[in-house]
C-alpha cells in the first residue's frame, strides 16, 4: 500500500481536461511544498513534469499544471492529447525519517 | 546531452547481492545528488534512498536499512547501489535519478530478477 493515495485510473477524450488527485497527510503533502509529478510510459524512464507543487520545468507543455489544497495535491492536464496516455505518479517529501513517498500511480487513458 | 546510463539486467538467486551502476554523462556527478527508485512488477514507484555525490552522505528508506548501500566513484562519474540478502520481493526495475527535492534526469532502468 502506497503512502499517497491516487485514483487507479482516469480517462478523457482528446481536448478535454482531467485532474489526478494525490492525497497524503499532514506529515507529507500537507506539511511541505515538495510535491512532484512524473509521467511514466511502461518500459521507459519516468519523465519529470511538475516540481515544488506548481512549477513546470522547461520543455513541459503548459497544458500540465499542479496545485495543492491541504493534504491533497493535484495534477491537471488540459487539452488532452493521445501522447498524454501514461501512468502518472505523485511524490512528496515526508520529513527526515521517511524522506520521500510516492503515490500508487494513476493510469490515464485518452479515449 | 545530460543522461544517466545504467548497467544491464541481472538475474540473482535468493540470498545473493546485486550491484547496479549509474554512469552520468553530460554533467559532473558531484553537482547533484542521486536517488534510487524501484518498481516491482505491477506496482508503483518506491523511493529507496539518496546519496550526496559531493560528500557521500546517504539517506535510506527505513524498510531497506541494513540491506542497501549507495556509493559513488567520482573519478568514474558513476553512482552505485548494492542490495544484499535478495528475496523474490526485490524483483523490480531499478532506476537512478538525478536531484534532491525532485528528479529531473532518470536512468533507463535495470531489471533485477530474483529467482531460484
Amino acid at each position: 500500500q502506497s503512502a499517497l493515495t491516487q485514483p487507479r485510473s482516469v480517462s478523457g477524450s482528446p481536448g478535454q481536461s482531467v485532474t489526478i488527485s494525490c492525497t497524503g497527510t499532514s506529515n507529507d503533502v500537507g506539511a511541505y511544498n515538495y510535491v512532484s509529478w512524473y509521467q511514466h510510459h511502461p518500459g521507459k524512464a519516468p519523465k519529470f513534469m511538475i516540481y515544488d507543487v506548481t512549477k513546470r520545468p522547461s520543455g513541459v507543455p503548459d497544458r500540465f499544471s499542479g496545485s495543492k489544497s491541504g493534504n491533497t495535491a493535484s495534477l491537471t492536464i488540459s487539452g488532452l492529447q493521445p501522447e498524454d496516455e501514461a501512468d502518472y505518479y505523485c511524490c512528496s517529501y515526508a520529513g527526515s525519517y521517511t524522506f520521500w513517498v510516492f503515490g500508487g500511480g494513476t493510469k490515464l487513458t485518452v479515449l | 546531452q545530460v543522461q544517466l546510463v545504467q548497467s544491464g539486467a541481472e538475474v540473482k538467486k535468493p540470498g545473493a547481492s546485486v550491484k547496479v551502476s549509474c554512469k552520468a554523462s553530460g554533467y559532473t556527478l558531484t553537482s547533484s545528488g542521486i536517488s534510487w527508485v524501484r518498481q516491482a512488477p505491477g506496482q508503483g514507484l518506491e523511493w529507496m534512498g539518496w546519496i550526496s555525490t559531493y560528500n557521500g552522505n546517504t539517506n535510506y528508506a527505513q524498510n531497506l536499512q541494513g540491506r542497501v548501500t549507495m556509493t559513488t566513484d567520482t573519478s568514474a562519474n558513476t553512482a552505485y547501489m548494492e542490495l544484499r540478502s535478495l528475496t523474490s520481493a526485490d524483483t523490480a526495475i531499478y532506476y537512478c535519478a538525478r536531484g534532491g527535492t525532485y528528479w529531473d534526469v532518470w536512468g533507463q532502468g535495470t531489471t533485477v530478477t530474483v529467482s531460484s
